[in-house]
């Protein structure tokens, strides 16, 4: 069966500092991959998407940035965090057949203070 | 393009009365629909999908969803409202086999004693 990881769980970085958040999926080959971001009392906002390696699709302009090294391991980043990146930052994968729904992972609680 | 509205962003019912919520999608093809259950600090999960196969989708926790072509909706219902359903929902059409899901804003379920 297919599992997805996130990690860290929870995160308290200071503004100014980089992040670096993972996204592993495991049991599956060549999965599209997504980065959202859930600022508190919000719903969804689509960051990135990816359909291969190296392929990065970008949602919405900001000071993050996200990459894709493996078939599997998705990677949200920023050189340097704001306030305003504080939110609940999710990982999703979907098979890449029309009818497919995503799977999330658990999420990283991100506080930029 | 596709889109969901979900109308109302906070569903208050008591424990045992009925569960209805809302979507309705626009969509240019036949649509693939999907609610998901997020619950706090956690990702989201599938609660059911609508794939053309039946028009009346069962799901978990004894939650369903019918498809009507007609009014373009794909609401939610759950007879028996019991605490442990209080979390965010989330209905989403699909576009492509390659694109995110595109997802409603939420609707929060509040129950009550």
């Amino acid at each position: 069966s297919q599992t997805i990881h996130q990690w860290p769980a929870t995160l308290v970085q200071p503004v100014g500092s980089p992040l670096s958040l993972e996204c592993t999926v495991e049991g599956t080959s060549n999965p599209n991959l997504y980065w959202y971001r859930q600022a508190a009392g919000r719903g969804l906002q689509l960051l990135f998407y990816s359909v291969g390696i190296g392929q990065i699709s970008s949602e919405v302009p900001q000071n993050l940035s996200a990459s894709r090294p493996q078939d599997r391991q998705f990677i949200l980043s920023s050189k340097k965090l704001l306030l305003s990146d504080s939110g609940f930052y999710l990982c999703a994968w979907r098979g890449q057949a029309y009818y497919n729904e995503q799977f999330f992972g658990p999420g990283t609680r991100l506080t930029v203070l | 393009a596709q889109s969901v509205t979900q109308l109302g962003s906070h569903v208050s019912v008591s424990e045992g009365a009925l569960v209805l919520l809302r979507c309705n999608y626009s969509s240019s093809v036949p649509p693939y629909l999907f609610w998901y259950v997020q619950y706090p600090n956690q990702g989201l999960q599938l609660l059911l999908k609508y794939t053309s196969a039946a028009t009346l989708v069962k799901g978990i926790n004894g939650f369903e969803a019918e498809f009507k072509k007609s009014e373009t909706s794909f609401h939610l219902t759950k007879p028996s409202a019991h605490m442990s359903d209080a979390a965010e929902y989330f209905c989403a059409v699909t576009l492509s086999g390659n694109t995110p899901l595109v997802f409603g804003k939420g609707t929060r379920l509040s129950v009550i004693a």
